[in-house]
């Protein structure tokens, strides 16, 4: 069965440096997709960066990227030069495999809260 | 501007009533999805719906109904067989890509 798993619970950084947010994936199929998503205290879940399992290279989405490591089965995100505003709720999330047809629901980490300290 | 609504922001419901949850999107997206989130949790799965008039059963449907009447609108209702509604509920859309996009989110609190 496919499954996310996201090892860190809690993270802090301190303004200005960056930070990597792990996760680890499991899935037997060879296309896939993955997200990393930013949910803060208002609630709002806002998507951030998309790397497919067939993608050459590491996604890239201003200060956010995916160093994504196929043969380790990790799409770990990376934002570097941390604000304050990216104090927040990081979810990781991989769409289903091909052969499920009809039932396109992605699978979904626990998320991990980063504080960025000033 | 296109986006996915949700409203109310914030519900209270007492015992024994049902209620409704809005969301409307005009991103001309085929899905769209309920999600149910607790405190310090990650996000369930409640329905989701890839054509209109048709959707499918989550994680944890019961207690709850949907409709999907119009490709814009996929509202979510919380019945009294939900026996522990308090929760927040996030509606997304997605296109074939399979990004999703979420609303803002509605709080809904049982007194």
């Amino acid at each position: 069965a496919q499954k996310i798993t996201q090892t860190q619970p809690g993270m802090f950084v301190q303004e200005k440096e960056a930070v990597t947010l792990d996760c680890t994936y499991d899935t037997s199929d060879q296309s896939y997709g993955l997200f990393w998503y930013k949910q803060p205290s208002s609630g709002e879940m806002i998507f951030l960066i998309y790397q497919g399992s067939y993608d050459e290279q590491n996604a890239t989405e201003g200060r956010y990227s995916l160093n994504f490591q196929k043969a380790r089965k990790s799409a770990n995100l990376v934002i570097s030069a941390s604000q304050l505003g990216d104090s927040a709720m990081y979810f990781c999330a991989m769409s289903p495999p091909r052969y499920a047809g009809n039932n396109r629901k992605l699978i979904w980490g626990l998320g991990t809260s980063l504080a960025v300290n000033p | 501007d296109g986006g996915i609504t949700q409203s109310p922001k914030y519900l209270f419901r007492k015992e024994g009533q049902n209620v409704t949850l809005s969301c409307e999107q005009n991103l001309n997206h085929d899905a769209m999805y309920w999600y149910r989130q607790d405190p310090g949790q990650g996000l369930r799965l409640i329905y989701y719906s890839q054509i209109v008039n048709d959707f499918q059963k989550g994680d944890i449907a019961e207690g709850y109904s949907v409709s999907r009447e119009k490709k814009e609108s996929f509202p979510l209702t919380v019945t009294s067989a939900q026996k522990n509604p308090t929760a927040f509920y996030l509606c997304a859309s997605s296109s074939l890509s399979d990004t999703q996009y979420f609303g803002p989110g509605t709080r809904l609190t049982v007194l």
